[in-house]
């Protein structure tokens, strides 16, 4: 099936680290520009994060909200996406979703940020 | 960053009515290639958020043909004929032309 499914949310607390993942199935992953985006609670859609294809020297692009904090990357070999974030901050808490260039969703991982 | 203003922030309509929805963008969206990277998604309750319109006016698909998008430049609109309950949730405006790429604050469509 094509899918995109999202893991590794959790709690954690402010200054800390977490690392979020994708696994992507039933098509090309190599050939796809991936993106993060997230939603606070009961918020809009906020783009987080987009990482291009090999072809692209799989650059990165991120909101000014996020950059320098968090760190995208992926495994053409295992059809995943990772979301490295740190120092995280209580305005990061929400749900994560990975998409496959904003065309293919997947259910979404939550993170929360709180002491 | 691009900022894209989308309006009405709710609309309440009545199954069967036109709903339309506008997004105003903070500078043109034409990329260097000459297509324009606007899209629309909706979010209903609970789910992800799922892509209905690419590209200013081409159906995704599966997504029926009530859903009409246009627009060029800065000022783009949805248009949903003979709403349907199915099409109840939080509409967003998307622009994949500039980095960072940005979405509206949503539209909420609801029965009145």
């Amino acid at each position: 099936a094509v899918q995109l499914v999202e893991s590794g949310g959790g709690l954690v607390q402010p200054k800390e680290s977490l690392k979020i993942s994708c696994a992507a199935s039933g098509f090309t992953f190599s050939n796809a520009a991936m993106y993060w985006v997230r939603q606070a609670p009961g918020k809009g859609l906020e783009w987080v994060a987009r990482i291009r294809t090999k072809p692209n020297n799989y650059a990165t692009y991120y909101a000014d909200s996020v950059k320098g904090r968090f760190t995208i990357s992926r495994d053409d070999s295992k059809s995943m996406v990772y979301l490295q974030m740190d120092n995280l901050k209580t305005e990061d808490t929400a749900m994560y979703y990975c998409t496959e260039a904003a065309i293919l969703w997947g259910q979404g991982t939550l993170v929360t940020v709180s002491s | 960053d691009v900022v894209l203003t989308q309006t009405p922030v709710s609309l309440s309509v009545t199954l069967g009515d036109q709903a339309s929805i506008s997004c105003r963008s903070s500078q043109s969206l034409e990329y260097s290639d000459g297509y324009t990277y606007l899209e629309w998604y909706l979010q209903k309750p609970g789910q992800s958020p799922q892509l209905l319109i690419y590209e200013v006016s081409n159906r995704f698909s599966g997504v029926p043909d009530r859903f009409i998008g246009s627009g060029s430049g800065t000022d783009f609109t949805l248009k949903i004929s003979r709403v349907e309950p199915e099409d109840l949730g939080v509409y967003y405006c998307f622009q994949a032309t500039h980095d960072p790429y940005t979405f509206g604050a949503g539209t909420k469509l609801e029965l009145k």
